[in-house]
């Protein structure tokens, strides 16, 4: 079973409007994280948000936040007022084994959306 | 610009030969961890190097082999190369601060392709 499932290949959305980007995740570990990045056209990857699963509160970072549902397992990412700058592809990826499996930071990656804002 | 940094930015080898990639981890940043991203494939976790000892291993092919030296600078050895390796290769660092996550900063990346 995929880890992470990220099931919109492409988005396009209207500059100014707010927009959200799925992402499901399958994991039995209670102690996890959830991570948000972006990838441009140029090609780096640039961290946006993190949440854990025994944060309480939804992770906010500027115009990005995330929306995690925990018994629905979801973690999806919200843009608020999108700009042109954030047409790019963004991948949810997740991190186990907060708690028991120290220093072994290994990410897997969803297989990412395309979004596309139109002027 | 994360504060790492990858070398080459693009290489184009042939079937069968050897190459060497090479990360300088940000500054103060003792993980260093490698990541093939493929059409085929997507992104994909290959190694995790901590403070120069191997901490995690994901799917890295018995062909693919990486160090990290006293310095802390990583590299990733790709041998008997074959067309199906073509990929994005990045590099990722990350601090180790007293707390449950340490978000990693990714290099630019290396574009190998392979004739």
């Amino acid at each position: 079973a995929q880890k992470i499932t990220q099931t919109q290949p492409g988005m396009f959305v209207q500059e100014k409007e707010a927009v959200t980007l799925d992402c499901t995740y399958d994991t039995s570990d209670p102690s996890y994280g959830l991570f948000w990045y972006k990838q441009p056209s140029s090609g780096e990857m640039i961290f946006l948000i993190y949440q854990g699963s025994y944060d309480q509160q939804n992770a906010t970072e500027g115009r990005y936040s995330l929306n995690f549902q925990k018994a629905r397992k979801s973690a999806n990412l919200v843009i608020s007022a999108s700009q042109l700058g954030d047409s790019a592809m963004y991948f949810c990826a997740m991190r186990e084994g907060l708690r028991s499996n120290f220093g072994n930071e290994k990410l897997t990656f969803g297989t990412g959306t395309r979004l596309t804002i139109i002027p | 610009d994360s504060g790492v940094t990858q070398t080459p930015k693009h290489l184009i080898t042939a079937t069968g030969q050897r190459v060497t990639l090479r990360c300088s981890p940000r500054s103060g940043d003792l993980s260093v961890y490698w990541y093939q991203q493929s059409l085929d494939q997507g992104l994909q976790f290959l190694i995790q190097y901590y403070n120069g000892e191997e901490r995690a291993k994901g799917n890295i092919l018995e062909r693919f082999s990486a160090q990290q030296f006293p310095d802390l600078h990583s590299e990733l050895n790709l041998s008997s190369l074959e067309l199906g390796d073509s990929a994005l290769y990045f590099c990722a660092s990350s601090p180790h601060r007293d707390r449950a996550y340490n978000e990693q900063f990714f290099g630019p990346g290396t574009r190998l392709t392979v004739l």
